[in-house]
């Protein structure tokens, strides 16, 4: 099955300093997906990189895929507080809809 | 950003009893979505609904769930009856197309006793 994996539980920073975040997956994809998810809301969608991308920057956060060795990352450059959350990445499944999401990566940033 | 919103936000049942979650979706979205979250562990993928019928559904939707959207208003996930292992945090997301950006609600907190 397709299968997204954050590779570290949890990194902490200081503001200011920059964060990447790491993930795998197992088959081939058509995208990647990047979320964000704060203490008690849902996920939110930071960035969607194809499979024909290699990079893809929205603001301070940049996204990498490299298909051949099915790996991407997410980077957080000049981290802020409100940057605490957890980081999924996730894929499609073959049905195209469903998203299947890794355990995610949570990054605290402290002041 | 558009929003989803889950009505409630919390509810404790007991096992055994049946419990509705509803998800108002963005207005002008055609797909809607429910996924599962427990505590510390992955969100997993349950159920998509499209044109008033499930489109894909996981090993997870269990033939004690059920969905609905009627005449438009909310999209809400049914469990009847709750076993304990329901408990959990469930979210709903709504997409334009099939293949578009998920939003998702803040999640329903699910305590079955």
């Amino acid at each position: 099955s397709q299968l997204a994996e954050e590779n570290l539980w949890a990194l902490s920073v200081h503001e200011g300093e920059s964060v990447t975040v790491n993930c795998s997956y197992k088959t081939s994809i058509t995208a990647l997906q990047w979320y964000r998810q704060k203490s008690g809301e849902g996920p939110a969608q930071l960035i969607l990189i194809r499979s024909n991308e290699r990079e893809k920057r929205n603001g301070r956060l940049r996204a990498t895929l490299d298909t051949s060795s099915q790996s991407s990352s997410l980077s957080i450059t000049a981290t802020r507080c409100e940057d605490t959350a957890v980081y999924f990445c996730a894929t499609v499944d073959q049905g195209g809809r469903a998203l299947i999401f890794g355990t995610g990566t949570t990054v605290s940033v402290s002041p | 950003g558009p929003k989803v919103l889950q009505i409630p936000s919390h509810q404790i049942i007991d096992m055994g009893q049946m419990v509705t979650l509803n998800c108002d979706p963005v207005s002008n979205h055609l797909y809607f979505y429910w996924y599962k979250q427990i505590l510390g562990q992955q969100m997993e993928f349950l159920v998509n609904f499209y044109n008033g019928k499930v489109m894909e559904k996981s090993k997870l939707f269990k033939d004690q769930f059920s969905v609905e959207r009627p005449d438009g208003s909310y999209f809400t996930l049914k469990i009847q009856p709750t076993a304990l292992e329901d408990s959990a945090v469930y979210f709903c997301a709504s997409s334009l197309g099939g293949q578009d950006t998920q939003y998702f609600g803040p999640g329903t907190r699910l305590l079955v006793l």
